[in-house]
């Protein structure tokens, strides 16, 4: 079945360091492939997503490449800020009367 | 667009008590699910609709949970009877399915704390 997996957390960074998420796959056909986010007490909301090989998600200085030969979907961003600390979930699609597949959520706190 | 609307935002209740959740989606959206989130379990997928007709139930508990779609665009998950172990967020989510993508709009969440 279809599967999601991200690095274990949670990741502490200070301000305006590097940052990657790691975000693997599994599934069958060609995935869709999202970044949500959840700031604290609210919902999940879109970051960025793609839908096709070697597309490149972007939002808020965030991206993240398609790499179907790695099967990957890493989440990046040169400058974090204070502001980007929350949980980041990973997730697939893969078509009609589908579900979306999350992965398990890391918690990423950015002190300044 | 006002979102996806959930009532109430927190619920406080005891054990063997009903809980009713509410959830109204967002208009022209035609496909809902229902999400609990933990600390222990993260986030877990419950149920989903496409359409008002539910496509997956397996995430469901057990039987003291049940969700309907009375309309298209109003939503309930009940818990009959409640137990402390079901205290958790509660999310949902509508989406408007087209072509190969699924963009997912979550509400704001209900917090169940059952004693």
């Amino acid at each position: 079945g279809d599967s999601v997996t991200q690095m274990e957390g949670p990741v502490t960074l200070s301000e305006e360091a590097c940052l990657t998420i790691n975000c693997t796959y599994t599934a069958t056909g060609y995935p869709s492939l999202f970044w949500y986010v959840q700031y604290p007490g609210e919902g999940l909301q879109l970051l960025l997503k793609a839908t096709k090989a070697d597309d490149k998600g972007s939002n808020k200085g965030f991206e993240a490449t398609y790499r179907k030969e790695t099967t990957s979907f890493h989440l990046e961003k040169g400058s974090v800020q204070v502001s980007d600390s929350a949980v980041y979930f990973c997730a697939l699609y893969t078509g009609a009367n589908s579900k979306l597949t999350f992965g398990k959520g890391i918690t990423l706190s950015v002190r300044p | 667009d006002a979102g996806v609307i959930q009532s109430p935002r927190h619920e406080v209740t005891e054990m063997g008590q009903e809980v009713t959740l509410r959830c109204k989606l967002i208009s022209g959206h035609n496909s809902l699910f229902w999400y609990r989130q933990t600390m222990m379990r993260g986030l877990e997928l419950l149920i989903y609709f496409n359409n008002n007709v539910p496509i997956d139930d397996s995430g469901m508990p057990e039987d003291r949970f049940s969700a309907k779609m009375p309309n298209a665009s109003f939503s309930t998950l009940k818990i009959q009877p409640s137990e402390p172990r079901d205290s958790a967020v509660y999310f949902c989510a509508s989406s408007n399915r087209q072509g190969s993508s699924d963009e997912q709009y979550f509400g704001p969440g209900t917090r169940l704390t059952v004693t």
